[in-house]
């Protein structure tokens, strides 16, 4: 497709379990972020990939949080012993530029934690 | 700490009437502010930025003004279409791309 996917677009976990969110970005481009938003609050940046870089983590709330991206492309955020508090609507986002205004988002992915 | 705010949670326009988007910001260091769009089960998209070497930026119906003693931008929107109904984040870029985002304002555009 041409823009950015998440998937699952909804999920639903009983709390201490494990999820993982899928990011698809567009293709070539090389920045993927994560960010969060939850009930009533703006959008969270959690983490930022750039190339062959390491990861900027410092957005990451706790250690259950952890995400990957692999071959330059698709990435997975994996929360851990999920907790109530981490129900929210995640969204990535990928750019190809260095101007902040080219991150392009994916539609969500829309966690919600029992 | 939430150093991008915007205090209006919501707001109710009349078609055709001008729509004023209000947000304030904590950390002088903030030298570039953007402004998204966001329809319901969509990302956000870009709609407008500004530098802090200027005041102002228009694009079309949009215009993006910045008041750097204040610590505040507005987005002005005329005339308001129905199509702008949606919620609108002001965000902060204090260095790299990580974008520092306010909490929202939903958008009534009112036939």
């Amino acid at each position: 497709g041409a823009g950015v996917s998440q998937s699952p677009s909804n999920k639903v976990t009983e709390k201490g379990k494990d999820v993982e969110l899928r990011c698809d970005p567009i293709s070539g481009h090389t920045a993927l972020y994560w960010y969060r938003q939850s009930l009533g609050q703006g959008l969270e940046f959690l983490i930022y990939f750039q190339g062959n870089s390491a990861p900027d983590k410092s957005g990451l709330p706790s250690d259950r949080f952890s995400a990957e991206r692999t071959g330059g492309s698709v990435s997975t955020l994996t929360i851990q012993r999920t907790q109530q508090e981490d129900s929210a609507v995640y969204l990535c986002a990928s750019s190809l530029g260095i101007l902040a205004e080219t991150q392009y988002f994916g539609p969500g992915t829309r966690l919600l934690v029992l | 700490d939430q150093q991008v705010k915007q205090n209006s949670p919501s707001l109710s326009v009349q078609e055709g009437r001008i729509s004023i988007l209000n947000c304030d910001y904590t950390n002088s260091m903030f030298d570039y502010f953007l402004w998204y769009k966001k329809y319901p089960a969509e990302g956000p998209t870009f709609l407008i930025s500004i530098s802090s070497i200027k005041d102002k930026n228009e694009d079309g119906r949009f215009t993006v003004f910045l008041n750097k003693s204040a610590k505040h931008l507005s987005l002005h929107i005329v005339p308001s279409q129905p199509g702008d109904s949606a919620v609108y984040f002001c965000a902060a870029v204090p260095g790299a791309q990580k974008l520092v985002f306010g909490q929202g304002t939903r958008l009534t555009i009112n036939p």
